[in-house]
């Protein structure tokens, strides 16, 4: 059962444009959301993150928005550019003694020059 | 750089083989994470040890084990291969996993099964 839903699968901006990518998770003791960038041939990196207790991060660029009662958030990056081009991965983990990442299923960012 | 070291970068192997990957964590990290990313199902938690300890197990086949060593390298034992286990496989590794952080992950080793 996917646990962290993302969309759009792929999405194409203008450089300059704003780029939007959403995510949706079922599972309420969800306490951190993190996103991560993936370039070819690497692994994730991350981006930015959030708790639940603030309705929105911006570092730079990039934005989370965050919707407890909606169960759903996310990433907004300003000012696209090509260099943004990238998988992008929501996530999602929860208390424990693990603290595992469920992922999202990832978009695809490609920011046309 | 992540700082996390995975081995082979990319293996090709024949159905019903038998492969090892290897990750070497950052220094200091205690913890490490498997995951497998294939392109229908994303990135997909396999298991997770902290200092030589099995704490969560995902969706990882009992064809798979993995245990991690006094030195915190840690393998990932993939047996009986079958063509849908092609895949990218990461590990990462992270500071405590208590808490809520960052991961770590190497670039991953690609497996190509034939």
């Amino acid at each position: 059962q996917q646990q962290v839903k993302q969309s759009p699968q792929s999405l194409i901006v203008q450089k300059g444009g704003i780029s939007i990518i959403n995510c949706a998770y079922e599972n309420t003791a969800f306490d951190y959301f993190p996103w991560y960038q993936q370039f070819p041939g690497k692994g994730p990196a991350l981006l930015i993150a959030i708790r639940p207790d603030v309705s929105e991060k911006k570092e730079g660029r990039f934005t989370i928005s965050f919707n407890k009662s909606a169960k759903q958030f996310s990433l907004h990056i300003m000012d696209s550019q090509p260099g943004d081009s990238a998988t992008y991965f929501c996530a999602a983990s929860r208390p424990g003694s693990a603290r595992q990442l469920t992922f999202g299923s990832g978009t695809q960012l490609t920011v046309l020059p | 750089d992540s700082g996390v070291t995975q081995t082979p970068k990319h293996l090709i192997t024949a159905t019903g083989q038998r492969v090892t990957l290897r990750c070497s964590p950052r220094s200091g990290d205690l913890s490490v994470y498997w995951y497998q990313q294939s392109l229908d199902q994303g990135l997909q938690f396999l298991i997770h040890y902290y200092n030589g300890e099995e704490r969560a197990k995902g969706n990882i086949l009992e064809r798979f084990s993995a245990q991690q060593f006094p030195d915190l390298h840690s393998e990932l034992n993939l047996s009986s291969l079958e063509l849908g286990d092609s895949a990218l496989y990461f590990c990462a590794s992270s500071v405590d996993p208590g808490w809520p952080g960052e991961l770590f992950f190497g670039e991953g080793s690609r497996l190509t099964v034939l």
